[in-house]
């Protein structure tokens, strides 16, 4: 079965401070693992694809295999960074739903 | 623009009285879903479907039905709606494989009373 687990509901930062959003997930296969984004009353938006090695508005994430995690990080936060960050996977057998973890609340403080 | 529009935006309701949201794509996008976002339990997912015709249930499909006579369309329906099923509602749609994330419409906060 697929999973993820996002640890922390709500994390607070000073700003400039590194920001790190911690994700597991649990599955047999080869995932492909996304994050997304949701600022204060709007759509989910896709942050980053493991797969693209991208890094988007200073954030990057890293898949390690074997401690099955994807964190996300960004060096130094910024106050427009204040969001809930949700970690997906998407199983590699072709037409797999996304399933979502119970997301982190990012909270930068000036 | 390539979007996901749902519609209504804000919708309150009784219970009992049957209820539509709208969801459409423009991307061509064989692959849509349904989510619901709730606090503390993040967004589980009521129905999906990969294609015209074809639909399966998600973790929370109870209450819920779907349809997909279109590509572009993906409606949900309530029955007969209950306060449990206030929630804001999301619609995601994306292509078929592995590595294509879902485009999501703006939402429809819904309040069964």
């Amino acid at each position: 079965a697929q999973r993820v687990t996002q640890p922390e509901k709500l994390l607070s930062v000073f700003k400039g401070a590194p920001v790190e959003l911690k994700c597991n997930y649990s599955y047999s296969g080869s995932p492909e693992l996304f994050w997304y984004v949701q600022y204060s009353r709007q759509r989910l938006q896709l942050l980053l694809r493991h797969i693209s090695r991208e890094s988007i508005k200073g954030f990057t994430a890293d898949l390690n295999k074997g401690e099955t995690s994807f964190h996300l990080k960004k060096p130094f936060a910024q106050e427009e960074d204040s969001a809930m960050y949700y970690c997906a996977l998407r199983g590699n057998s072709g037409n797999t739903p996304l399933v979502f973890g119970k997301g982190t609340r990012l909270s930068v403080i000036a | 623009e390539a979007q996901v529009t749902q519609n209504p935006r804000y919708l309150i309701t009784v219970t009992g009285k049957k209820l539509t949201v709208t969801c459409s794509q423009n991307m061509n996008h064989e692959y849509m879903s349904w989510y619901r976002q709730d606090p503390g339990l993040g967004l589980r997912q009521i129905y999906y479907s990969m294609n015209v015709e074809v639909t399966d249930k998600g973790d929370v499909p109870e209450g819920y039905k779907v349809s997909r006579k279109e590509k572009r369309n993906f409606p949900l329906i309530l029955e007969s709606p209950s306060p449990n099923q206030t929630s804001l509602y999301f619609c995601a749609s994306s292509r078929t494989g592995v590595s294509y994330g879902y485009t999501f419409g703006s939402g429809t906060r819904l309040t069964v009373v």
